[in-house]
């Protein structure tokens, strides 16, 4: 059974740092693309970026691209969003999922984090 | 970006009858490899999103035969044939065809 599950809700202040993490398990995390998606109250869903675990690969949403980092670590089966200097306005829902599609491409996202509520207040 | 459109954003719909939800994209959302990539998700309340329907037209593994969807290029619909209480929530289409992927504004189901 495919698993994603996600650290828990964090409060911080602007200007400090984060890593949420996302374990998975119940499937070779090496062979699909992780993706990270933001939900607030008045944007709705956006998409954030992706990562290849099997060799790092990434690609970012040019609106946050520089604004947060995305990795793997294959030895725990685990997902990483960053940010170094946090602002109010990444308050959010910060949800992962597996990507999955044709030939391990990332078409559609099929298991879900249950998300990380992320307060950036100080 | 592709702009993802759905309407209505808002449906009452009356348990047991049938409901529609219509969502359009700025640009044909077929793929240079002959797949198109549009996907409906739910959201029910106070939970994450959920896969529905993936490439268009395809369930995903456990999700009720009253759910199916249609559509090409640039105009997609989602169908529940018939409406249960659990279907309550916020419907998502999203396109990930082309980079950045994109999601629609969400279409709100509740029971009248």
């Amino acid at each position: 059974e495919v698993q994603v599950v996600q650290s828990g809700a964090e409060v911080k202040k602007p200007g400090e740092s984060l890593r949420i993490s996302c374990r998975t398990s119940g499937y070779r995390f090496d062979t699909y693309w992780i993706g990270w998606v933001r939900q607030t109250p008045g944007i709705g869903l956006e998409w954030m970026a992706i990562v290849y675990p099997g060799d790092s690969d990434t690609r970012y949403n040019p609106s946050f691209q520089g604004q947060v980092t995305v990795s793997a670590d294959k030895s725990v089966s685990s997902a990483y969003l960053q940010w170094n200097s946090l602002q109010a306005s990444d308050t959010a829902i910060y949800y992962c999922a597996r990507c999955s599609g044709h030939s391990s491409g990332c078409h559609y996202f099929d298991y879900w984090g249950q998300g990380v509520l992320v307060t950036v207040s100080s | 970006d592709v702009v993802m459109s759905q309407t209505p954003l808002s449906l009452p719909v009356t348990l047991g009858q049938p409901a529609s939800i219509s969502c359009r994209s700025s640009q044909s959302l077929l793929h240079i490899d002959g797949n198109t990539y549009l996907s409906w998700l739910q959201q029910r309340p106070g939970q994450p999103p959920r896969l529905l329907i993936f490439n268009v037209s395809r369930r995903f593994s456990g999700v009720p035969d009253r759910f199916s969807a249609s559509g090409a290029g640039t105009d997609f619909t989602l169908k529940i044939s018939r409406v249960e209480a659990e279907d309550v929530g916020i419907y998502y289409c999203m396109q990930a065809t082309r980079l950045p992927f994109t999601f629609g504004p969400g279409t709100k189901v509740d029971i009248k």
